[in-house]
């Protein structure tokens, strides 16, 4: 059974770095084949693509946040980590790391963690 | 690639056939999914590949579509398909979603 839980810090600052974990079990990101996605969601808004990370480290990154998101993996914990860099208030959201499924020549978001609402304000 | 979803919102009636369509501002051969969202809870996936239907989802649910037009379809809308509807594009980075379509029973 794949699971897949965000942890990380519920309020931050403007200007500070935001770290967020995803700590998953089921499946492991040193398998061939297999990846780990975040995906965010402003209150009321639209789901956005932030970053991926596949099981041989290869990245992808939003072009319009690529300078400020990093994501790496410890296959030995099961985790994903995913830092934003100079947060601001617009970046308030629901954080999400999902599991790619991936089938035919392309991937697809299959398994989900339950999501973690960070605040960013003063 | 941008996806433009309509209708934004709709409301119908339990039992009505309910179609959402997803249009990409690019061709993206049949690299599209459906997920289907309830208020505080993550996405479902649904459909993935445009039309492959998501183990576990009823079969009411139905998608189509290739290169630019997509759409997902309910034969006989239930209660619990309340929520909010989003489309997936992955055929090429950076992936991107539609801008939500809003389901209500009537």
């Amino acid at each position: 059974q794949i699971t897949l839980k965000e942890s990380g810090p519920t309020l931050v600052k403007p200007t500070q770095t935001l770290t967020l974990t995803c700590t998953f079990s089921g499946f492991s990101l040193s398998t061939s084949g297999v990846s780990v996605g975040w995906i965010r969601q402003p209150p009321r808004k639209a789901l956005e693509w932030l970053a991926l990370i596949y099981w041989n480290d290869d990245k992808h990154y939003s072009p319009s946040l690529k300078s400020r998101l990093t994501i790496t993996k410890d296959t030995s914990k099961n985790q994903v980590v995913l830092t934003m860099t100079n947060m601001d208030p617009v970046d308030t959201a629901t954080y999400y790391c999902a599991h790619r499924h991936c089938t035919g020549g392309s991937c697809y978001d299959d398994y989900w963690g339950q999501g973690t609402l960070v605040t960013v304000s003063s | 690639i941008q996806l433009t979803q309509s209708p934004s919102s709709l409301s119908a009636f339990v039992g009505d056939r309910v179609t959402i369509t997803c249009r990409a501002s690019q061709a993206i051969s049949s690299y599209l999914a459906w997920y289907q969202q309830k208020p505080g809870k993550a996405p479902k996936l649904l459909i993935y590949a445009a039309s492959t239907l998501q183990s576990g989802v009823p079969s009411r649910f139905s998608g189509s579509g290739s290169g630019t037009d997509f759409t997902l379809t309910i034969s006989s809308l239930q209660p619990e398909d309340f929520g909010t509807y989003h489309c997936q594009q992955v055929n090429s980075y950076p992936i991107t979603f539609g801008q939500g379509t809003r389901l209500e029973i009537k």
